[in-house]
């Protein structure tokens, strides 16, 4: 079955290191997301993609890297410039224009030790 | 900057009542509307979406939600609760063909149901 895969669902942390999220998709989508999720502030753009070799930043993207090498692959990486990267981190893919909406991944559960 | 508001961030209804939440986006001109759904620990899902089609539109597991342009509302309803709909509920809003490729989120309403 076509999907967002998203590993791995826990990851725990340590201060001071850099951290990977990984994300890939079989969908054949060309557009692909990072959202960060805290309680009680919904889902908060990190960056986008909308085509290989190319992204954009999008609301919170101060601490984050990505990169878009294949179609299929958005990885995340958590630098330790994040102050404050323990949350749930959920990737998106959307098919041609915006109205389809998206299809989400399952998370990632970050949390700093 | 398009943005939507969702008010109550919690809502607690019986098994058997209506399901009510409200959602208000700011836009001048009609936007795409979803509404997703999303289980504790899960990804969102998406439940319906306004494309300016049909103002009343139908989606999963029994939800509905109704495109009034005069109150800039997409609220989402369902004519009976069920214990199953317990979850977070997303109101999310994107420009119109053409327009912008993002989704802006509100933040969200937990449903809790009763029994």
């Amino acid at each position: 079955d076509g999907g967002i895969t998203q590993s791995p669902k826990y990851l725990f942390r340590k201060e001071g290191q850099n951290v990977t999220l990984s994300c890939e998709q079989n969908l054949n989508h060309d557009a692909m997301y990072w959202y960060r999720q805290d309680p009680g502030q919904g889902l908060r753009l990190i960056y986008y993609s909308q085509i290989v070799n190319d992204f954009q930043k999008g609301d919170i993207a101060e601490g984050y890297s990505v990169s878009r090498e294949k179609k299929e692959s958005f990885p995340l990486t958590v630098t330790s410039a994040q102050k404050n990267p323990t949350a749930f981190y959920l990737c998106a893919s959307r098919m041609g224009e915006v109205g389809y909406g998206y299809t989400f991944g399952s998370g990632t559960r970050l949390t700093v030790v | 900057a398009q943005s939507v508001t969702q008010l109550g961030s919690h809502v607690s209804v019986s098994e058997g009542a209506l399901v009510l939440l409200r959602c208000n986006y700011s836009s001048s001109v009609p936007p795409y509307l979803f509404w997703y759904v999303q289980y504790p620990n899960q990804g969102l899902q998406l439940l319906l979406k306004y494309t300016s089609a049909a103002t009343l539109v139908k989606g999963i597991n029994g939800f509905e939600a109704e495109f009034k342009k005069s109150e800039t509302s997409f609220h989402l309803t369902k004519p009976s609760a069920h214990m199953s709909d317990a979850a977070e509920y997303f109101c999310a809003v994107s420009g119109p063909q053409g327009g912008s490729e993002k989704l802006v989120f509100g933040k969200g309403t937990k449903l809790t149901v009763n029994p």
